[in-house]
């Protein structure tokens, strides 16, 4: 069965800090790999999507992909308050289906 | 609007009973899901389509059944809903193989 693994949490970092929050996924021929924030209530909310191994930013945010190690991992930096939600990672496996992470619950602390 | 919608939002039934679940998006997307999301489990797929009268199972499709006869739309009725069919449900729709999923707000479904 293809799994995609993430701590449950709860993370908790200070404001201004950066977060960082780890997946691994079991299956070696994933492409696509997604990380999703839900805040408590709502709908999962797309935030980055990254498909090659390295590095990839969009403001705050920051994916790294490392295919090799089956992990990929989301950089908060300067985190605020309003970051604090669930995170899922989401692991495109074949065809268009997703297999999501269990989510990790981040706290920051003003 | 533009968007992806959910109906009900909100919805309480009676064991036994089917319910449909609703799902309606602007884009033209093709591809459509339906997802349950349970404390301890996660989001798991319950049903996906990839166009207009093209359905497949997910992970959890039994007691649950779905059609697409119009891009837009895509259903999801509880045949006889049972109390472990008490969850969230979402909708969700993507361009395609490359793009991520977009959400609907959620239904938040309970059997009693």
């Amino acid at each position: 069965q293809k799994e995609v693994e993430q701590n449950s949490g709860p993370l908790s970092v200070p404001e201004g800090a950066i977060a960082s929050l780890n997946c691994t996924y079991s299956d070696r021929g994933s492409q696509s790999f997604f990380w999703y924030r839900q805040y408590s209530g709502k709908s999962p909310e797309l935030i980055m999507s990254i498909y090659s191994n390295g590095d990839k930013e969009d403001g705050r945010f920051t994916a790294q992909l490392n295919k090799a190690s089956q992990y990929v991992s989301l950089l908060i930096r300067d985190s605020q308050p309003s970051d604090s939600a669930t995170y899922l990672c989401a692991v495109r496996t074949g065809g268009q289906n997703f297999v999501f992470g269990p989510g990790t619950r981040l706290s920051v602390l003003p | 609007d533009a968007g992806i919608t959910q109906s009900p939002r909100y919805k309480i039934t009676e064991t036994g009973r089917q319910v449909t679940l609703m799902c309606h998006q602007t884009w033209s997307h093709s591809y459509m899901f339906w997802y349950r999301q349970d404390l301890g489990h996660g989001l798991r797929l319950i049903y996906y389509s990839a166009a207009a009268d093209i359905t497949d199972k997910g992970e959890v499709p039994d007691g649950y059944v779905v059609s697409r006869s119009k891009t837009e739309n895509f259903p999801l009725t509880l045949e006889s809903a049972t109390r472990s069919q008490t969850s969230v449900y979402f909708c969700a729709s993507s361009q395609g193989t490359v793009y991520g999923y977009t959400f609907g707000s959620g239904t938040r479904l309970t059997v009693v």
